[in-house]
This record gives C-alpha cells, structure tokens and sequence, in this order.
C-alpha cells in the first residue's frame, strides 16, 4: 500500500533560519510528489511537485524540496523563513495509475519573530 | 471569482438531517474529488469522479453520496449527518491532460453535525 509520512506533527524555526519540513513516502514505482501549503481558513495551495529529473525542484515563495529516491524522502526546504510562511504543510504523492493523491498528515510550521 | 467554489462555507445541522455540499469550478478540469480534513489525519478522499459519467469511491465514501451534474459541478451529500462527520470539506479539481495530477482547491466547507 502506498503511504506518506509526515513526522513531525510541528516545527518551530526562528524568522531569518532555515527551515526543513520532513516529508518520506512508501509506494511501489515511481511517484509524482508534492507540497501544498494551508493558511488558516483557506483551502490548500500547490507549492512546487517533483515528476522526474533534477532532484532539487524550486517552487512558489522561495521554497524548494529534495528528492532522495534512496531514503524515499521529499523534504520541503527554505533558507529563511518569514513569519508569513506560518501555515500548515501538506506533503502528497501520485502514482499513476492509481488514480488518486494520497496526503500527509500535515506539519504545522510556526515561524517566530 | 475562485477557481473553485464551494457553498456553504460554513453550515451547522442537527444529527440525521441531509445536507448537501456544492462545488463548482471553472478550471475546465475534468476531473473533480471530495476531501475531508480532520485534525491529526489530513486529507482524506471521499469520492471522485474522472468525467461526468464516471464516479469512483474513495478511502471514506461510507454515509456519503455524490452526484456530478455537469462538468464543472460536483455534489456531495450526507443523507443522514451523523456528530462524526463534523469536519472541513473540501472540493478539488484537476486536468487529465496536465499528467501531473496538480490539484486546485475550493476554500471548504466547515460543517458541524449537532
């Protein structure tokens, strides 16, 4: 069965550190892989996917994510985080051929001043 | 005007009265799902519907009922709300032809069952 995990429930980084949220996935074949990030009462949004290719893929307000096929992870990065980017952050993959995107629990991240 | 709208955005019932949740969008998508988002346990699929003649269940479809009426609309129903389907609902939508399978979300529905 396919799964992703989201580790950590929160994290906390001061404004201006950098900030890694985990993301690591279970699936037989190759996944599309994505981040989407929820304000609070708003629905989510698509931050940036990783289909195939470079590793490192760039998405929307300066974040990034890694793919790491060997430690089946897909953790989403950015330099220095900005209060603004307190939200909840979901992590989700595809398969094709299974017709759906199955989500992560969810990591909410508190950027403190 | 979103993308993705959903109505009501917020709705409080009673236990065993029907409530229906509308979606519609303009994205042209062909493809549409229902989510529901509970604390601690993300998103989880309740139905979802590839074309307007095809509907498939998901990981929760018991208590649940959709109807697709048009391409752009997706319904979902609780035919008797019951207190453990209070919840954020939301209603997504994607492209066939985009192959990545982004979706684009409604803000939701809030629905509390008293």
């Amino acid at each position: 069965a396919q799964s992703v995990a989201q580790p950590e429930d929160q994290v906390n980084v001061a404004e201006g550190n950098p900030l890694t949220v985990k993301c690591t996935y279970s699936v037989s074949g190759n996944p599309y892989l994505f981040w989407y990030v929820q304000y609070p009462n708003r629905g989510l949004q698509f931050l940036l996917k990783y289909i195939t290719g470079d590793n490192l893929v760039k998405g929307s307000y300066g974040f990034e994510a890694e793919f790491n096929k060997s430690q089946t992870s897909f953790h989403l990065k950015k330099p220095s985080a900005l209060v603004s980017d307190s939200a909840l952050y979901f992590c989700a993959m595809y398969l094709r051929g299974y017709q759906k995107v199955t989500f992560g629990t969810g990591t909410k991240l508190q950027v403190i001043p | 005007d979103a993308d993705v709208t959903q109505t009501p955005r917020n709705r409080i019932t009673k236990t065993g009265k029907r409530i229906m949740l509308e979606c519609s969008q303009t994205k042209g998508h062909d493809r549409m799902y229902w989510y529901r988002q509970d604390p601690g346990l993300g998103l989880r699929l309740i139905y979802y519907s590839f074309d307007v003649k095809d509907i498939n269940k998901g990981e929760i479809s018991d208590g649940y009922s959709v109807s697709r009426q048009a391409q752009a609309k997706f319904s979902l129903s609780l035919e008797s709300a019951i207190p453990n389907q209070t919840a954020l609902y939301f209603c997504a939508t994607s492209g066939s032809t985009s192959g990545a399978n982004v979706l684009t979300f409604g803000a939701g529905s809030r629905l509390t069952v008293l």
